[in-house]
């Protein structure tokens, strides 16, 4: 069974528009650890934010934000007035308290922004 | 701004070959990682090392592969002979203490099974 689901596989929006990225996964641990990382067409993976279970407050950054909901156990990103700059492949993962020293990883949502 | 680096970034090999793919972590991270992403798929993990010595691995680091930190700053990743399969996109990281921290991954060296 997938731990981490990322059930759009590819987005396209226009500049501007908003975009939420929606990530549901699946754990028995109390104590675990959610992650989102963007990775550009250069390849590398750039972390974007860590949360941890007990904290279920949104956060804002910027552009970017994330809605943490335990109770249907998603992890959703939403980035407000996208970019060119963002079009990448965005990974949800999941670390728990059991196997806490390996990333659970999302099969990815490839996000195109159109200019 | 620290970070990982790894080299080669791209390997041709021929099949049943050995290689050694090489990375740097951040030199104050104690905790060290490899993950494979075969293309367009998502990011695998493999295997996790610290104080010497592997602390997990998932079920694709068969008796192929073995890690090891042979100096101080090094972290390597050798498949002793390569398969068609093991074709993909290999990533280094690291952590600074481990367990739920962020970990930060290199470039990546794509490795190509001939």
């Amino acid at each position: 069974a997938q731990k981490v689901t990322q059930a759009q596989t590819e987005i396209s929006v226009v500049e501007k528009e908003d975009v939420t990225l929606d990530c549901v996964y699946e754990t028995r641990d109390t104590t675990y650890y959610l992650f989102w990382y963007k990775q550009p067409p250069s390849g590398e993976l750039v972390f974007l934010i860590r949360r941890n279970s007990f904290d279920e407050q949104n956060e804002i950054s910027g552009r970017y934000s994330w809605n943490f909901q335990k109770s249907t156990s998603s992890f959703n990103f939403t980035i407000t007035a996208s970019q060119v700059v963002d079009s990448a492949v965005y990974f949800c993962a999941l670390s728990e308290v059991n196997t806490g020293n390996q990333f659970y990883f999302g099969t990815g949502t490839s996000l195109t922004v159109i200019p | 701004e620290p970070e990982v680096t790894q080299t080669p970034s791209h390997q041709v090999t021929q099949m049943g070959q050995e290689v050694i793919l090489r990375c740097v972590p951040i030199s104050n991270h104690l905790y060290f990682y490899w993950y494979r992403q075969i293309l367009g798929q998502k990011v695998e993990f493999l295997v996790s090392f610290y104080n010497n010595e592997i602390s997990e691995k998932s079920e694709i680091f068969d008796d192929q592969f073995s890690v090891e930190r042979p100096d101080g700053s090094n972290f390597t990743l050798k498949i002793r002979s390569t398969k068609l399969e093991d074709s993909a996109m290999y990533f280094c990281a690291s952590s600074e203490t481990g367990a739920y921290n962020e970990q930060f991954f290199g470039p990546g060296t794509r490795l190509t099974v001939l």
